[in-house]
């Protein structure tokens, strides 16, 4: 099955730095989902992007889908940008159905 | 605002004791997703519903269940629950097909005693 590999796994930041989040992928995918982690668990979407750039305040991603990679930057950090950042690509199920298809997540931790 | 709702968000069970936590959605998405994450790991995909198709995961443990009684519900059943059952249990919809967006709900986080 298709492979997701997030970089670096964990990242400690001053408040106010910028940071860089990576994310490579094994195969051709239709799906690709940015998610941040609250504290309480919930999972957000911050990006669909299969390909492209997108930037919403002071996040933007960008997919390079035929290199297989996936970038989230996140500028001027702030500490409730703290939590896990997952990267999900959508790759076919064993019963050949679509299904997300998440890397093992990138800590993030913003320091006051 | 459209959304995914999980109720409860903290259950606390006894071990062997049958327990059930709920899903409910007003996006009126034809999927529905079941995940279980357990510390420190990604969110591990359980099963799934296309309408009332029902999905199941290789690797799911028959102790786990599904019902999907209408569009807007799904719960999730687990029959006899051990101490290795304790997660963080997370619903999620999408409308049907390639290349769509899955919402979460807020998770319930479920603690076996």
């Amino acid at each position: 099955g298709i492979q997701v590999e997030q970089s670096p796994p964990d990242l400690i930041l001053q408040e106010g730095a910028n940071s860089t989040l990576r994310c490579n992928f094994s195969d051709s995918v239709n799906n690709l989902q940015w998610f941040h982690q609250n504290p309480w668990g919930q999972l957000i979407n911050l990006f669909y992007i299969p390909s492209g750039t997108k930037q919403n305040g002071r996040l933007s991603a960008t997919t390079v889908a035929t290199e297989r990679y996936s970038l989230l930057y996140i500028s001027s950090s702030q500490t409730t940008d703290s939590g896990v950042y997952f990267c999900a690509v959508e790759g076919l199920g064993w019963d050949g159905s679509e299904k997300l298809v998440f890397g093992k997540g990138m800590k993030l931790t913003v320091n006051p | 605002d459209a959304m995914v709702i999980q109720n409860p968000r903290y259950q606390v069970t006894q071990f062997g004791k049958p327990v059930t936590l709920s899903c409910s959605q007003t996006l009126n998405h034809n999927v529905m997703y079941w995940y279980q994450q357990k510390s420190s790991q990604a969110p591990k995909l359980l099963f799934h519903y296309y309408d009332k198709d029902f999905n199941n995961e290789a690797d799911t443990p028959d102790n786990f269940q599904s019902r999907r009684p209408n569009t807007s519900f799904c719960f999730l059943d687990i029959r006899s629950p051990g101490l290795g059952d304790a997660a963080m249990y997370l619903c999620a919809t999408s409308r049907l097909g390639a290349r769509q967006t899955q919402y979460f709900g807020p998770g319930t986080r479920l603690l076996v005693l």
